[in-house]
């Protein structure tokens, strides 16, 4: 099985921090996404990659940036956290073939981050 | 841009029963993919199905059916004989055909399975 992996569970920041969230997939895919969610307003883009050094902004980019240095692994990074960026991060991955037959999204199970 | 709305913040089925969740998005493209997820205490996402807007055919996995309805862009999802395994966060979800591999969620909708 496909195995997204996210380094934290749960994290516990101070305003002003620099944080970094840390996501591996296994499967060798060329994909991979940060998504943000939020009661009340689901799922939201913040970047995705879609090869290595390779990215592209979501919905909600700004605050975050990204870093893909190995096919792997892909990080998000706040690099001021503040308190409106306390939400449950989810990575995911999938590959970049014919959109009909590999466009299943593989998913961690959350990083969610407490800025205090 | 594309937007996906489940109006439904909450719904709640007896164990064996059946229970429809609802789901609409806007768009002007015509070929697109459309999703349902499920995201159980765990916050693992599960696939649960999918649609191809080319396929007039509603698609079905098990218990689990949807009602497409291309003109209204109407995208529900049935589930039948509840359980209480399926009590979860379910997110309705569109990706265009065209421009790429992002999803566009929903705000998702709480299932409740009474025993």
């Amino acid at each position: 099985d496909v195995k997204v992996t996210q380094s934290s569970r749960y994290l516990v920041k101070r305003t002003g921090e620099k944080v970094f969230l840390e996501c591996v997939q296994d499967m060798d895919h060329e994909n991979m996404f940060w998504y943000r969610q939020d009661p009340g307003l689901g799922l939201r883009l913040i970047y995705f990659s879609y090869d290595v050094k390779m990215k592209e902004k979501g919905d909600i980019p700004e605050g975050y940036s990204v870093s893909r240095e190995k096919k792997e692994r892909f990080s998000l990074i706040l690099e001021s956290a503040s308190t409106n960026q306390t939400s449950m991060y989810l990575c995911a991955s999938s590959f970049a073939g014919h959109l009909a037959t590999n466009e299943k999204l593989f998913f961690g199970s959350g990083t969610q981050l407490s800025v205090l | 841009a594309q937007t996906v709305t489940q109006s439904q913040p909450e719904m709640s089925v007896q164990e064996a029963e059946t229970v429809t969740l609802s789901c609409t998005y806007d768009t002007s493209e015509s070929d697109y993919y459309l999703f349902w997820y499920k995201q159980p205490p765990s916050r693992q996402m599960i696939l649960v199905i999918r649609q191809e807007a080319y396929k007039q055919q509603n698609a079905t996995e098990n218990r689990f059916s949807v009602n497409f309805q291309k003109a209204a862009k109407s995208f529900s999802l049935k589930i039948s004989d509840s359980q209480l395994g399926d009590a979860a966060m379910y997110f309705c979800a569109y990706r265009s055909a065209e421009y790429g591999n992002k999803l566009v969620f929903g705000a998702g909708t709480i299932l409740r399975v009474k025993s």
